[in-house]
């Protein structure tokens, strides 16, 4: 069965800390994976997309890595901003599949304490 | 680009009712979608259309669920007889063939369904 599973369900840190989300999948076969921002009461924006070659991706303070062997994901984020509270959410595509192909993550809550 | 809008925002109904909800997408996008979420979960699909095509549908989507496009434009989610289960967001998402196909979706404000 496709699932996308994430760790931990739930993150507080303070304000300028750094702190890595965990993202396991077991879609196959594999497109691509991104990694969403939804704020509270918002829509999910997009941050990153990783396809299968890929390894490590920046946008800004955020890093994405990807490694496809063992099916694993990261998004590390630096020095952390009281904005970055939201929820992040990895949703793994299906290659050659259908819309219903994109699986969705539970997310992980981050919360950004000053 | 204006965004995805959704309206109404909020919707409060009582056991039984009918409600419909309204998606416009991003003009230039040709593909719009439905996905519920719950608390503390991630957004499930429940349809697609390309232009007014409605080209896949969930198991989710049961016959109570009506979702449309008439003119390829807007997009109408109607719940019949709802349920207090029923009771979630309503994610509207557009893209176009080529974002679609990445996953790229950019994603309305939700609407927020709420049975008594």
């Amino acid at each position: 069965k496709n699932q996308v599973e994430q760790s931990p369900q739930s993150l507080i840190i303070l304000e300028g800390k750094n702190c890595t989300l965990q993202c396991n999948y077991t879609v196959s076969p594999f497109s691509n994976l991104r990694w969403y921002k939804q704020d509270t009461g918002r829509g999910p924006v997009s941050l990153t997309i990783m396809t299968f070659s890929e390894n490590t991706k920046s946008n800004g303070r955020y890093t994405a890595t990807l490694d496809a062997d063992t099916k694993q994901s990261s998004l590390h984020i630096t020095a952390s901003q009281l904005s970055d509270s939201a929820s992040y959410i990895c949703v793994v595509s299906g290659r050659g599949g259908s819309q219903g192909n994109l699986i969705f993550g539970k997310g992980t809550k981050l919360s950004v304490k000053p | 680009d204006t965004g995805v809008s959704q309206n109404p925002r909020h919707k409060i109904t009582k056991r039984g009712q009918n409600v419909t909800f309204r998606c416009d997408p991003i003009s230039e996008h040709n593909r719009l979608y439905w996905y519920r979420q719950t608390l503390g979960q991630g957004p499930e699909f429940l349809t697609y259309f390309q232009n007014e095509a409605q080209l896949e549908k969930s198991r989710l989507l049961s016959d109570r669920f009506s979702a449309e496009r008439p003119k390829g434009s807007f997009s109408t989610l109607e719940i019949q007889r709802t349920e207090q289960g029923d009771s979630a967001m309503y994610l509207c998402a557009s893209s176009t063939s080529s974002t679609g196909n990445t996953g790229e979706l950019f994603f309305g404000e939700g609407s927020r369904l709420t049975v008594l």
